[in-house]
C-alpha cells in the first residue's frame, strides 16, 4: 500500500518568508509525527498528533513553528518568518497507534532558507 | 532527557565483510528499532525488537535487544554495496516518543 508522502520534496525560500510543508500519513494510522534532521545529525522531535487528542508540541523550537492535522489525516507544518537556521530536512512519520513505536517515515522535505 | 550513544560514527569496509554497530543508553527502553536512511530518503524500518534478550533476523541483518534493556546491536553479514547508508537506532519508552541515536554512516568498498 501507499507509504507516507510529503510535499514539496524540496523548498527554497528567502529569509523572512513563511513556508508550509505537507504530510499525508499511511491510511489508517492514527499517530503522526514531525521531525527535523539537520546535516549529519540525528532526528529532532518536533510535534506529535494522536487521534483527536491535543498534540504534543513540546519539540517545537520556537513560536514561529506550528502544525495542524485536519480530519485526523493530512498534516501541515508551518514555519513563519523563516531563518537560515531553519534549513534542514523535515521528516514526517506515522504509526498505527500512539503506543506502537513502529514509526514509518516519508521521504522528507528539504528546506533551504537563503 | 534520554540519550542514546550510537557507535561507531562511521565505518569503511570491504564488500563481503561483516559489520557490527551498537547503541547504549543510561535509561531503560521497552522497544529498540533499527532504521536505514539512504541519501535523499526518509529512514526505513529494518528491525523492531520488543523483548529483552530478543534476537531477530531480517535477511543478512541481525539485531538484539540487550538483556539490561539499555543497549542493542545490529549486525550485517556479507555486506554488499547497497548496504551503504546511515543506520539509526531508536529506543521507545512507555509513551509514543522515540529517542534516536546520531547514526552510523556505512561505506562499502566494492
Amino acid at each position: 500500500g501507499a507509504g507516507v508522502s510529503q510535499s514539496p520534496s524540496n523548498k527554497v525560500t528567502e529569509k523572512g518568508k513563511d513556508v508550509e510543508l505537507r504530510c499525508d500519513p499511511i491510511s489508517g494510522h492514527t499517530a503522526l509525527y514531525w521531525y527535523r534532521q539537520s546535516l549529519g545529525q540525528g532526528l529532532e522531535f518536533l510535534i506529535y498528533f494522536q487521534g483527536n487528542s491535543a498534540p504534543d508540541k513540546s519539540g517545537l523550537p520556537s513560536d514561529r513553528f506550528s502544525a495542524e492535522r485536519t480530519g485526523g489525516s493530512v498534516s501541515t507544518l508551518t514555519i513563519q518568518r523563516t531563518q537560515q537556521e531553519d534549513s534542514a530536512v523535515y521528516l514526517c512519520a506515522s504509526s498505527l497507534a500512539g503506543g506502537n513505536n513502529e514509526q514509518f517515515f516519508g521521504p522528507g522535505t528539504r528546506l533551504t532558507v537563503l | 532527557g534520554q540519550q542514546l550513544n550510537q557507535s561507531p560514527q562511521s565505518m569503511f569496509i570491504q564488500e563481503g565483510e561483516d559489520v557490527s554497530m551498537n547503541c547504549t543508553s543510561s535509561s531503560i527502553f521497552n522497544t529498540w528499532l533499527w532504521y536505514k536512511q539512504d541519501p535523499g530518503e526518509g529512514p526505513v524500518l529494518l528491525i523492531a525488537l520488543y523483548k529483552a534478550g530478543e534476537l531477530t533476523s531480517n535477511g543478512r541483518l541481525t539485531a538484539q535487544f540487550g538483556i539490561t534493556r539499555k543497549d542493542s546491536f545490529l549486525n550485517i553479514s556479507a555486506s554488499i554495496p547497497s548496504d551503504v547508508g546511515i543506520y539509526f537506532c531508536a529506543g521507545g519508552g512507555s509513551n509514543y516518543k522515540l529517542t534516536f541515536g546520531k547514526g552510523t554512516l556505512l561505506t562499502v568498498n566494492p
